[in-house]
């Protein structure tokens, strides 16, 4: 069965740099969240989109921004990286059929 | 408020045995969910069995299943005949409200260790 894609797996940036993450649901999903989970943490939602239309907001910094385009897929643009943003981001989606969350692999951002 | 508690930072167990993971949650709302994952060193996200406010029955999934005490709000993970594989972290989270689109809460997790 298809999964959550994340791109890319692993992101290394300096400081005050900006990154994409890219996350392509489970075909016919049409909610998505985002995750952060610092080391040795559980994750903690940043934002998430039901229909290309925002419907949450966690503690997502003013720096970063995110947006679910008609195809579904979504992209979190994180702008003057710090260190402290050094975490593993996890893409969900979820089907309004189905209470279910599925991760996708992650994406393992250093910022150096 | 600490939404979702798990007292057990770490456990053992021997391969081949049954552990209960503990996980308590605090909620006012009558509809939610309760999930557990598993997220092995490796990272990934697991899931591995839900539980609705509402399901009558305990949710079982193959070797897992969930002790869920609605009334002491309680949602324990059990995993039977444990395998060198379910050595991992374990997550508890819950889903609170009726609208799509609403975060998990996680709770702080608890390592397995599965000893041969």
């Amino acid at each position: 069965a298809a999964g959550v894609i994340q791109s890319p797996r692993h992101l290394i940036k300096e400081k005050r740099e900006t990154a994409t993450l890219k996350c392509y649901p489970i075909p016919r999903h049409d909610t998505v969240y985002w995750y952060q989970q610092g080391p040795g943490q559980d994750p903690q939602f940043l934002i998430s989109f039901y229909e290309k239309m925002q419907s949450d907001k966690g503690s997502i910094p003013d720096r970063f921004s995110a947006q679910q385009f008609s195809d579904y897929h979504s992209e979190l643009n994180m702008s003057s990286l710090e260190l402290g943003d050094s975490a593993l981001y996890f893409c969900a989606s979820s089907s309004i059929l189905e209470d279910t969350q599925y991760f996708g692999p992650g994406t393992r951002l250093t910022v150096l | 408020a600490q939404k979702i508690t798990q007292t057990q930072p770490g456990m053992f167990v021997q391969e081949k045995e049954a552990v209960t993971l503990d996980c308590t949650y605090d909620t006012s709302d009558p509809s939610y969910g309760l999930f557990w994952y598993k997220q092995p060193s490796s990272g990934e996200m697991i899931f591995l069995i839900y539980q609705g406010s509402y399901d009558q029955q305990n949710a079982t999934e193959g070797r897992y299943s969930l002790n869920f005490q609605k009334a002491r709000k309680s949602a324990n993970l059990v995993i039977s005949a444990s395998q060198l594989g379910d050595s991992a972290m374990y997550f508890c989270a819950m889903r609170e409200g009726g609208e799509y689109g609403n975060k998990l809460v996680f709770g702080a997790g608890t390592i397995l260790r599965v000893k041969s």
